[in-house]
């Protein structure tokens, strides 16, 4: 089973408009990161939210936690051409576990 | 802005064949990974290495797989025995802080196809 399962897979919107995506995961975390993918390219990261914060934000992006709902959200706020991506979610899934589970990803388009 | 590179960027490879794929990690981080992803599905975490040795390894990472980080620059992803089903874009990241803090910085990939 996934740690990290974004919602919805694909998202198509018009530039200027916001885009939300959503992220559920079922254990404890630490924190809770997403990352963005260019086509056949390597992932970057975007944004760290910590379990005992809430809300963070970075220039267009939002990025809230619900740790009550193991949930995340990440809003990207007058969307533009070039965010066109895949976004992911990742987590650490237990205390002491070395790595990030990365969800499925959703693969946002921006229309022009 | 320091990055991670990774080598080669494409490799084409008959089944059993062995493989090397190669990362130059950041060089002040100090944790590393191998991950990879079949086409248009998500990211699997292979690997994780610390204190030059394996620190957890997924399902995915048996027999045929090793890595080695050979002379404190390079850390290498082998494959021992390549089969149709390891073709994948493999990803190398590394990490500055302990396990659980932090960002991964990932390089661009190694694409392997395996025929």
């Amino acid at each position: 089973s996934q740690q990290g399962e974004e919602d919805p897979q694909a998202l198509s919107i018009q530039e200027g408009e916001n885009a939300t995506m959503n992220c559920s995961y079922k254990t404890s975390i630490n924190n809770l990161q997403w990352y963005r993918q260019n086509s056949g390219r390597g992932l970057v990261h975007l944004i760290l939210i910590r379990s005992n914060e809430r809300e963070k934000h970075s220039g267009r992006l939002r990025v809230t936690l619900d740790t009550s709902k193991k949930s995340s959200s990440l809003l990207i706020t007058a969307s533009r051409a070039a965010d066109t991506a895949s976004y992911f979610c990742a987590t650490v899934p237990f205390q002491g576990a070395q790595k990030l589970v990365f969800g499925q990803g959703t693969r946002l388009t921006i229309n022009p | 802005e320091p990055e991670v590179t990774q080598t080669p960027s494409h490799q084409v490879t008959q089944m059993g064949q062995e493989v090397i794929l190669r990362c130059v990690p950041i060089s002040n981080h100090l944790y590393f990974y191998w991950y990879r992803q079949i086409l248009g599905q998500k990211v699997e975490f292979l690997v994780s290495f610390y204190n030059n040795e394996i620190s957890e390894k997924s399902e995915i990472f048996d027999d045929q797989f090793s890595v080695e980080r050979p002379d404190g620059s390079n850390f290498t992803l082998k494959i021992r025995s390549t089969k149709l089903e390891d073709s994948a874009m493999y990803f190398c990241a590394s990490k500055r802080d302990s396990a659980n803090t932090g960002e991964l910085f990932f390089g661009e990939g190694s694409r392997l196809t395996v025929l």
